[in-house]
């Protein structure tokens, strides 16, 4: 079965903090999408990153940086320097493949950002 | 600049009424997806669509029902609205293709709630 957790429900840190927002994932394909989407207060998921199962290396998208590592099934997110428009809920989400492409997302992660 | 447009955002109804959420893209995507959104913020794909004419029922249980008459529609029904159904409806859609890789990219969402 396919699986997201994310064990971390809420986390609060101060501005300027560094927070890493951790996923594991369970699947028993080889070929597999991962994705985390960011939930502002106003209500829409915005997409922010999508790496395939054969592409292991981190990314680093300006305060945004992602490491995957397939041997211990993570695809973690950290943000640098955190910034009270950081506050949002952050989902890490599978993708099953196929002609679907259903998401299964993790429950979430609520971070707020303390000015 | 929204490419998915969901109304109404907001919406109390008494019990028993009949109502639907709409929801619309412009990108021409053929793949749409209806998710329930948890107060405990977990999402749950309760509808799919691969193209005009194509509803699947998604892996949670909904009382609701679907059509895809057109590309860019895909309205969300309950015939007869309960509180158990009080929750945050979001609409997405994505390209074609069978690799899982797509995007989904969300609309804002339709908040309901049913006394």
């Amino acid at each position: 079965a396919q699986k997201v957790t994310q064990a971390q429900t809420e986390i609060s840190v101060v501005e300027k903090e560094d927070v890493t927002l951790d996923c594991v994932y369970e699947t028993r394909d080889t070929t597999y999408y991962l994705f985390w989407y960011k939930q502002p207060p106003s209500g829409e998921l915005v997409f922010l990153i999508r790496r395939n199962s054969f592409d292991e290396q981190n990314e680093i998208s300006g305060r945004y940086s992602w490491n995957f590592q397939k041997s211990t099934s993570s695809f973690n997110f950290t943000i640098t320097a955190s910034q009270v428009v950081d506050s949002a809920v952050y989902f890490c989400a599978l993708s099953e493949g196929g002609a679907t492409n259903k998401l299964i997302f993790g429950t979430g992660t609520l971070l707020a950002v303390q000015p | 600049e929204a490419d998915i447009y969901q109304t109404p955002r907001y919406l109390v109804i008494g019990t028993g009424k009949k109502i639907t959420l709409e929801c619309s893209q412009t990108m021409g995507h053929d793949k749409m997806y209806w998710y329930q959104q948890d107060p405990g913020m977990e999402l749950h794909l309760i509808h799919y669509s691969y193209g005009v004419n194509s509803t699947e029922k998604g892996d949670l249980s909904s009382e609701s029902t679907v059509s895809r008459i057109r590309t860019e529609h895909f309205p969300l029904t309950l015939e007869s609205a309960r509180p158990s159904h009080t929750s945050q409806y979001l609409c997405a859609s994505s390209e074609g293709g069978s690799s899982g890789a797509n995007v989904l990219t969300f609309g804002a969402g339709s908040r309901l709630t049913v006394l």
